[in-house]
């Protein structure tokens, strides 16, 4: 069975520009979040979805936005592209909303900022 | 959030045991220990958890202490592959929010 998988693995933008970021979660799995990884530190959690609704938010400037579709798939977005921005983009599912359910992440995005 | 603490790097021979620490100490009585590991290149991978009993599965073992305040997971044979840093995350069940709050983790590294 395929696992998370994120789309594109690797990203150059420069400042200003927008970005935006696809995950599909495993198969069944209705929830998503994303966390950001900068070089040296644990990831940092921006967002979870769960049937379509938010249910969480890290401590994130309004620039970043997410949504998740009725396949579940979702999309992670970054407005005004700062070079702080550069970091691993994660995705993980669940296949429960329980919180003590395992989340599954994929390999991230690489985005880089010039 | 409550905190956990972990040394920040630890070595191991190959097929010899490892027990990594956590100490949580502020935990609160619903709080789930979650632990996670993350190769070089790779997204984090789920290794355990538990919430009060000792648990077992085919990656690992958990072992938690009487009064919650720290867990140790256990790798019974360390292999070059289990080389990646392990982060230990309180999920609280309080609330809302989702979220797994990484720390900086142990990096583990397996001499051949």
């Amino acid at each position: 069975d395929a696992g998370v998988t994120q789309s594109p693995t690797h990203l150059i933008k420069t400042r200003g520009q927008h970005v935006t970021l696809r995950c599909s979660p495993i198969s069944g799995h209705k929830s998503v979040s994303w966390y950001q990884q900068v070089l040296g530190q644990g990831p940092q959690f921006i967002f979870q979805y769960y049937e379509k609704e938010e249910r969480g938010r890290g401590n994130f400037p309004d620039r970043f936005s997410a949504r998740q579709f009725p396949n579940y798939s979702s999309e992670l977005n970054v407005n005004a592209l700062l070079l702080g921005d550069s970091a691993l983009y994660l995705c993980a599912s669940s296949g429960a909303e329980t919180k003590n359910a395992a989340q599954h992440f994929g390999d991230g995005t690489r985005l880089s900022i010039l | 959030d409550a905190k956990t603490t972990q040394p920040n790097s630890m070595e191991s021979n190959e097929e010899e045991p490892v027990h990594l620490p956590c100490n949580h100490s502020t935990i609160s009585g619903t709080d789930y220990i979650h632990w996670y590991r993350q190769l070089p290149s790779q997204g984090p991978e789920y290794v355990i958890h538990g919430l009060t009993s000792n648990v077992n599965n085919r990656m690992a073992s958990l072992a938690i202490a009487e009064d919650r305040k720290s867990s140790t997971l256990i790798l019974h044979r360390a292999t070059l592959r289990d080389a990646a840093v392990y982060y230990c995350i309180l999920m609280a069940l309080r609330g809302s929010n989702y979220k797994l709050t990484f720390g900086k983790g142990t990096l583990l590294t397996v001499n051949p």
